[in-house]
């Protein structure tokens, strides 16, 4: 079975870094893009970044530009958010997710990192 | 940028069919997608590439797309189907959601 664990979620002042990672099992994580998806409480969901299977093609969300970045480690089966220069606005639930073959979509997800920025 | 609209909520009474819409410019064009999120959980998607169910879903649930509105129907409301529906699309190399429509069950 496909399972997504994030860890690395936590309390973080305004300006600091957090790296998220995302360990995936039960199936060939290299042959699968993955996004970042974000929840601030009581809002919606939004996208952040997402990355291929091999890892050479990055995309991110406009207000994440330049502050996060999407990685990936195929021989740890590790996804990876790095979000520097954090700010209050960016705590929220930060989930993990897995794109199908025919891409475009998330068939799987994990359960969720929590964020906070706050001093 | 590419913008989604749900309407905020939605209500069905029990065993009823329930029709959340999705409205974007030209979606009928895209792949669109749906996810329900019951409260305290991840998200699960519910309908893939417009009219498209996953395995594990109920065929209570279907998708459909024309013009600029996508709709996900919920046929025989169950108590069981209140959450948070939220529809998706890919757009000029990033995804866009829509902000989300609470179904309840009444």
């Amino acid at each position: 079975d496909v399972l997504l664990l994030e860890s690395g979620g936590g309390l973080v002042q305004p300006g600091g870094s957090l790296r998220l990672s995302c360990a995936a099992s039960g199936y060939t994580f290299s042959s699968y893009a993955m996004s970042w998806v974000r929840q601030a409480p009581g809002k919606g969901l939004e996208w952040v970044s997402a990355i291929s299977g091999s890892g050479g093609s990055t995309y991110y969300a406009d207000s994440m530009k330049g502050r996060f970045t999407i990685s990936r480690d195929n021989s740890q089966n590790t996804l990876y958010l790095q979000m520097n220069s954090l700010r209050p606005e960016d705590t929220a639930v930060y989930y993990c997710a897995k794109e199908p073959n025919t891409g475009s979509c998330f068939d799987y997800w994990g359960q969720g990192a929590l964020v906070t920025v706050s001093s | 940028s590419y913008e989604l609209t749900q309407p905020l909520s939605v209500s069905v009474a029990l065993g009823q069919t329930a029709r959340i819409t999705c409205g974007g410019n030209n979606i009928g064009s895209k792949n669109v997608h749906w996810y329900q999120q019951k409260a305290g959980q991840a998200p699960v998607m519910v309908i893939y590439r417009d009219g498209n169910g996953p395995s594990e879903i109920p065929e209570r649930f279907s998708g459909s797309t024309s013009g600029n509105t996508a709709t996900l129907t919920i046929s025989r409301a169950q108590v069981g189907d209140e959450a948070d529906y939220y529809c998706q699309v890919w757009d000029s190399s990033t995804v866009v959601f829509g902000g989300g429509t609470k179904l309840t069950v009444l």
